[in-house]
């Protein structure tokens, strides 16, 4: 079964760095998604991306977060200046057209900001 | 703004016993309603799905049913196994139009002893 795949597994960064996640969607997915979660917290959605653009974001995704399908394979999502608060678990998910239809999501990369 | 509510854990049971997990969610016009489980170490997996009222997702021996008189979807089964060992979260997604964003609950963690 196709999986959501995300790189690395496990980043630790000094405060002020930036930091890039990687993920790679299942291949026929059109709808690709970023969340949080902060331990102890419930998962946060942070932004929805379609046909090469951003449909929706959340109020923690301000102008230090950014992301990117730089070639129709990979998603990414860029952290600026990383803060302490920045730690957490982040999940890419990607599914078809329509809330009914299931997201998908990657295994998460563990930020450790320093 | 919508939101999901769901019981608090940790949940202790022992094995073969009956488990439910309460959700109540709170939106405006018809949600798709989900369960997402997560086990130790591992991304969000999709457990069980319903679109409509009345709707009966099922799964693993995992039932839900969309109630929209009660704004509710308890997770439901009549018989745990140790391997049912995990975080549950209840969440939603809004209609057509919609980027499908998912809103989660705060997850509910089981432990299932022997």
């Amino acid at each position: 079964e196709p999986e959501v795949t995300q790189t690395p597994s496990h980043q630790v960064t000094q405060m002020g760095q930036e930091v890039i996640l990687r993920c790679v969607p299942i291949s026929n997915h059109l709808y690709f998604y970023w969340y949080r979660q902060i331990l102890g917290q419930k998962v946060e959605f942070l932004v929805s991306f379609y046909n090469n653009e951003i449909s929706e974001k959340s109020e923690i995704f301000d102008d230090q977060f950014s992301v990117e399908r730089p070639d129709g394979s990979n998603f990414t999502l860029k952290i600026r200046s990383t803060k302490l608060e920045d730690s957490a678990m982040y999940f890419c998910a990607s599914g078809h057209r329509g809330s009914n239809q299931p997201q998908h999501f990657g295994d998460g990369t563990r930020l450790s900001i320093l | 703004g919508d939101s999901v509510t769901q019981m608090e854990g940790p949940v202790t049971l022992s094995e073969e016993a009956f488990l439910t997990i309460n959700c109540t969610y709170t939106a405006t016009g018809y949600p798709s309603l989900f369960w997402y489980v997560q086990y130790p170490g591992e991304g969000l997996q999709l457990l069980l799905k319903a679109t409509k009222a009345d709707d009966k997702g099922s799964n693993k021996g995992f039932e839900a049913t969309y109630r929209k008189e009660t704004t509710s979807f308890h997770l439901e089964k009549g018989s745990v196994q140790v391997s049912d060992s995990a975080v549950y979260f209840c969440a939603l997604a809004h209609g057509s139009g919609n980027t499908g964003k998912l809103i989660f609950g705060q997850g509910t963690t089981l432990q299932v002893k022997p």
